[in-house]
């Protein structure tokens, strides 16, 4: 059965700091890689979706890359801001549903 | 629409009353995802369906869940004799194309059996 794992828990990090937030999975098969972010007592919201063969995704200030045989992503948020403090998901898709890890707590400090 | 819709945002209910949960997916989507969250843990897959029919249901924890989508596009998360453990947020989710497509979350129904 997938497994993801995120490192860290959280983190607490002063404005303007770049950060990297990592996530791990046991199963190589995979379909894709997709990011998310989700604010207290709200759903998930789409950052960043990297199929099986590619190998990075850029949008804005945030790049998502993956390593499909060592099993591993990293989320890299640049210049952070106080408004991307929020709880990091990262799910894989395999087989025929998505595997989630239990999110990176993120707190930018303004 | 727009967004992946679910109704209704919040449920209290009694321990060992019925439930129903509704999700309308955004449209064209054919993939519909239902997952469950408890605070501080990652999504949690219930069941998934590919148009009408339930490709997988391995996550739905026991014969009180099912969940029916009659026409491919509105689903229904049907909980019976709910329990106190069966409180969480329930989060639906949409995709448009299988395998490859991006997925699209819901704000969740949140569900309390005192």
């Amino acid at each position: 059965k997938q497994e993801v794992t995120q490192i860290p828990a959280a983190l607490s990090v002063p404005e303007g700091e770049n950060l990297v937030l990592n996530c791990s999975f046991t199963d190589s098969a995979i379909y894709n890689l997709q990011w998310f972010r989700q604010d207290p007592g709200k759903g998930l919201t789409s950052l960043l979706l990297i199929q099986s063969s590619q190998r990075e995704q850029t949008s804005g200030r945030l790049n998502a890359s993956l390593d499909k045989s060592s099993g591993r992503s990293t989320l890299y948020i640049a210049a952070s801001q106080p408004g991307d403090s929020a709880t990091y998901l990262c799910a894989v898709l395999s087989g025929n549903q998505f595997y989630f890890g239990t999110g990176t707590s993120l707190t930018v400090i303004p | 629409g727009a967004g992946v819709s679910q109704t209704p945002s919040n449920k209290v209910t009694e321990k060992g009353k019925y439930v129903e949960l509704r999700c309308d997916p955004i449209s064209g989507h054919t993939a519909l995802y239902w997952y469950r969250q408890s605070l501080g843990q990652g999504p949690e897959f219930l069941i998934y369906f590919q148009g009408t029919g339930a490709a997988d249901d391995s996550g739905l924890p026991n014969d009180r869940f099912f969940a029916v989508r009659p026409e491919g596009s509105v689903s229904t998360l049907k909980i019976q004799r709910t329990e106190r453990g069966d409180s969480a947020v329930y989060l639906c989710a949409s995709q448009a194309l299988v395998d490859t497509g991006e997925l699209f979350f819901g704000e969740g129904s949140r569900l309390t059996v005192l």
